[in-house]
């Protein structure tokens, strides 16, 4: 499975809402993480199983989408949310990722 | 809470054998895969493989002729080796804890490929 994760990069403000999307060239049900890299550091989960929130994620990241199309959504964005955030389905034992998405300070 | 640790050589040269561990506490080693991921400077992730508590494995088709993931059930660890390296395999190396589409991460190691 290959899969596109869009934009590659983003500007934005503290206080604006932004979305990322991924898309897995064929359906994975709803086997979708979302995963948030700081600098140096290794990938933490945000949401899992396409929708389900972390506990100690802050409400203001959803995730949504089902098959081929899933939209991670920062609404509100924080100083602490500038960071870089990756995609990730597990299929067949295989787990692919998607290319990334560098959300910058405008 | 699972903790993972990876460890291992930070510097093979061209041509040898890269090796690391992983070694896993805190959670149960049953019914979970447990994979390798590799980051390269600047770059995105790539999963290298992953290898199920039963012993079944399954590589990424790029790395495949190259990657052996093995389990070490008794010492809680799980093993990576990649032969033949180059300087394409420099990177960040991750082992992690898979459940689905949640994934428990180590803090890394960085290896450098380097004569």
């Amino acid at each position: 499975i290959q899969m596109t994760q869009s934009p590659s990069s983003l500007s934005a403000s503290v206080g604006d809402t932004v979305s990322i999307t991924c898309r897995p060239s064929q359906g994975v049900s709803n086997d979708l993480g979302w995963y948030q890299q700081r600098p140096g550091k290794a990938p933490t989960l945000l949401i899992y199983a396409a929708s389900k929130l972390l506990s100690r994620v802050p409400s203001r990241f959803s995730g949504s989408g089902f098959g081929t199309n899933f939209t991670l959504t920062i609404s509100g964005l924080q100083p602490e949310d500038f960071a870089t955030y990756y995609c990730l389905q597990l299929y067949s034992f295989s787990i692919t990722f998607g290319q990334g998405t560098r959300l910058e300070l405008k | 809470q699972v903790q993972l640790q990876e460890s291992g050589p930070g510097l093979v040269k061209p041509s040898e054998t890269l090796s690391l561990t992983c070694s896993v506490s805190g959670g149960s080693f049953s019914n979970y895969y447990w994979s390798w991921i590799r980051q390269p400077p600047g770059k995105g992730l790539e999963w290298i493989g992953n290898i199920h508590s039963s012993g079944n494995t399954k590589y990424n088709p790029s790395l495949r002729s190259r990657v052996t993931i093995s389990l070490d059930t008794s010492k809680i660890q799980f093993s990576l080796t990649l032969t033949s390296v180059t300087a394409a395999d420099t990177a960040v190396y991750y082992c992690a804890r898979v459940l689905g589409s949640w994934l428990d991460w180590g803090q890394g190691t960085l290896v450098t490929v380097s004569s």
